[in-house]
């Protein structure tokens, strides 16, 4: 079986700031870690992955995750939130030849100017 | 760019009524997928398929089906719509490569509402 958790249901933070978005996962095997982004009325876009390797992984719009083994961790991070970047925001996880993705419950971040 | 289009942005249907939502890709992905998206739920996957005919249930297939007759096409059907089936639907796809490691591209999702 696998899962994912994001333990906020919302993040509040500060224009300008630090923002971190956090999930945890558990999986049976090798996990493949994706954080997507969903903006009002709109579907899911794609931010970045986790295959294997370096375990600081960027992607688009600024955002990096950290992959952490020990603490099954993928959390989302940003050196300096935007107001823009307010949206609610998707863990996934999927393990290596199953097709099944598992989705978090969803986190708003909300980011005020 | 991949594009993956559905039918509807929002629908309105009555219980009992037969609902049939469309998605279709342009990018040749072998695997398609139906979400649906609850407050706090997050998203569950209804069926997926990872080929033309084959289709394979998710976490929720009840009061659902599912047909792919072509590869770009992927249609979720509510036999007999009921109220607990207002949700916003997602449809995805996803390219077989080698690896494996591909993330999905997910449509602008239809908002149903079955009163």
């Amino acid at each position: 079986a696998q899962s994912v958790a994001q333990p906020e249901d919302q993040v509040n933070v500060a224009e300008g700031n630090p923002l971190t978005v956090k999930c945890t996962y558990s999986v049976s095997g090798n996990p493949y870690l994706f954080w997507y982004v969903q903006y009002p009325n709109r579907g899911l876009q794609f931010l970045l992955k986790y295959i294997t390797g370096d375990n600081l992984v960027k992607g688009s719009y600024g955002f990096e995750a950290e992959f952490n083994k020990s603490q099954t961790s993928f959390h989302l991070k940003k050196p300096s939130a935007l107001v823009s970047d307010s949206a609610l925001y998707f863990c996934a996880v999927r393990v290596y030849n199953f097709n099944k993705f598992s989705f978090g419950s969803g986190t708003k971040l909300n980011v005020k100017p | 760019d991949v594009k993956v289009t559905q039918s509807s942005r929002y629908l309105v249907k009555r219980t009992g009524e037969k609902v049939f939502l469309e998605c279709v890709q342009d990018m040749d992905h072998e695997n398609m997928f139906w979400y649906r998206q609850d407050p706090g739920l997050g998203l569950r996957l209804i069926y997926f398929s990872y080929d033309v005919k084959m289709k394979e249930k998710g976490d929720i297939p009840e009061g659902y089906s599912v047909s792919r007759e072509k590869k770009e096409r992927f249609s979720l059907i509510l036999e007999s719509a009921s109220t607990n089936q207002t949700s916003m639907y997602l449809c995805a796809s996803r390219p077989t490569l080698a690896g494996g490691a591909n993330e999905q591209f997910f449509g602008p999702g239809t908002r149903l509402t079955v009163l």
